[in-house]
């Protein structure tokens, strides 16, 4: 069964505390795996795509990563602002639709 | 801002009734998805329409339909309202395989 589990739900950090957030998916025929940021009441904000393991994208204090089974969002010095929910969602087989995983809440502290 | 704009922000309504959700899609865009975001479930993709035509179907109910204008903008239909159906509505436009671009949605609420 096609799966997408992001970990960990929640994650608290002091602001400059530098962390990452997983997603990882079992899914057949993946075409391109992506990271949104959603802050509570509004639309997801798109931030990167990866289509094949060992790309790397960079944007700020963000770095998106992916490997064969993973993803990795790795926030270097978060401020408050980065506060928000992490969304993934990939893009397989012959369907054009996103299947999104259920997010990790991000919370950094000043 | 997406550049996908979508109507009403706010919609409150009674169950058994029938509400109209519209997007209308960044310019250029040929594809419209329609998502459905509630506590419990996340985002599900309900529906995708590309030129017009009905491409892919996903979790969506039957009381649930949707149609895409010549002009590309795009509507929601959800009739018989249920408590259950109360939740944010997005909806995302794309050029083909490209990324999809997300809207501010409709916060839909079924009383």
């Amino acid at each position: 069964e096609d799966q997408v589990t992001q970990s960990p739900e929640a994650l608290r950090l002091q602001e400059g505390e530098s962390s990452s957030l997983n997603c990882s998916y079992t899914v057949s025929g993946l075409r391109g795996l992506f990271w949104y940021r959603q802050d509570p009441g509004k639309g997801p904000e798109f931030l990167f795509t990866l289509y094949s393991a060992g790309e790397e994208k960079e944007k700020e204090r963000l770095k998106a990563t992916l490997t064969k089974k993973e993803s990795f969002l790795h926030i270097t010095a978060p401020k408050p602002e980065d506060s928000a929910t992490y969304l993934c969602a990939v893009r397989m087989g012959g369907a054009n639709n996103l299947f999104f995983g259920t997010g990790t809440r991000l919370t950094v502290i000043p | 801002d997406s550049g996908v704009t979508q109507t009403p922000k706010h919609l409150i309504t009674a169950t058994g009734q029938r509400v109209t959700l519209r997007c209308s899609p960044r310019s250029g865009d040929l594809s419209v998805y329609w998502y459905q975001q509630s506590l419990d479930q996340g985002l599900q993709f309900l529906i995708h329409y590309y030129n017009g035509e009905e491409r892919a179907k996903g979790n969506i109910l039957e009381r649930f339909s949707a149609q895409q204008f010549p002009d590309l903008h795009s509507e929601l239909n959800l009739s018989s309202l249920e408590l259950g159906d109360s939740a944010l509505y997005f909806c995302a436009s794309s050029v083909e395989l490209d990324t999809q671009y997300f809207g501010p949605g409709t916060r839909l609420t079924v009383l």
